[in-house]
């Protein structure tokens, strides 16, 4: 299967901020990879998909970059609502795998 | 716009079956550029792909080699939804459980609510 890292696993920001958010996969994923957000108790939804595209919906504050085995989420101007744990998912290979995902909190 | 709802039990007695239902609405099961997968997420194992079933011209079921031998998606098409069965489970199979779409493209949206299933006794 495939290994999905990211980095870092907590990252403490302040609203207004620009965070970035690193994905790597184990090997060659092409930019078949899809970013996702989720809150506590809640299901993940859907922020960025072929490692660039938008969701529909998502605010362009949000933005995702990389491909082949290196991949970033970039939030900026950070809002209240964007404090939450964010995972990557590559979908080159089954099974579908995801990272261990990044919690982002509130400095 | 798809939407997907999930039912089942949250509390399941060890050795025995979890068993799950994800209805559909906007979209059909049998639809042929959509493949409906289960997904779980525990602290443990993190977010976990559990196994799918889609329609292509006949119904094809994959599944998690981890779980192969307990595991079963099955579409229902009267009801226009598919769901989840796995035996024998341990505590190891506590967790919240989430049904998603992934269509023919391999990101995963939407997603049910999920559902947090306790294996105890």
């Amino acid at each position: 299967d495939i290994q999905m890292t990211q980095s870092p696993s907590t990252l403490s920001a302040s609203v207004g901020d620009r965070v970035t958010i690193t994905c790597r996969a184990s090997q060659s994923i092409s930019t078949w990879l899809a970013w996702y957000q989720q809150k506590p108790g809640k299901a993940p939804k859907l922020l960025i998909y072929k490692a660039s595209s938008l969701g529909s919906g998502v605010p362009s504050r949000f933005s995702g970059s990389g491909s082949g085995t290196e991949f970033t989420l970039t939030i900026n101007s950070l809002q209240p609502d964007d404090f939450a744990t964010y995972y990557c998912q590559q979908y080159n290979f089954s099974p579908r795998t995801f990272g261990q995902g990044t919690k982002l909190e509130i400095k | 716009q798809v939407q997907l709802q999930q039912s089942g039990p949250g509390l399941v007695k060890p050795s025995q079956t979890l068993s799950l239902t994800c209805a559909i609405s906007g979209d059909s099961v049998s639809s042929d550029n959509a493949a409906w997968n289960w997904i779980r997420q525990s602290p443990s194992r993190g977010l976990e792909w559990l196994g799918r079933t889609y329609y292509r011209s006949k119904w094809y079921n994959d599944y998690a080699v981890s779980m192969k031998g307990r595991i079963t998606v099955n579409p229902d098409t009267s009801k226009n939804q598919f769901s989840l069965q796995l035996n024998s489970v341990t505590p190891e199979d506590t967790a919240v459980y989430y049904c998603t779409n992934e269509g023919d493209r391999g990101y995963f949206h939407p997603w049910g609510q999920g559902t947090l299933v306790t294996v105890s006794s």
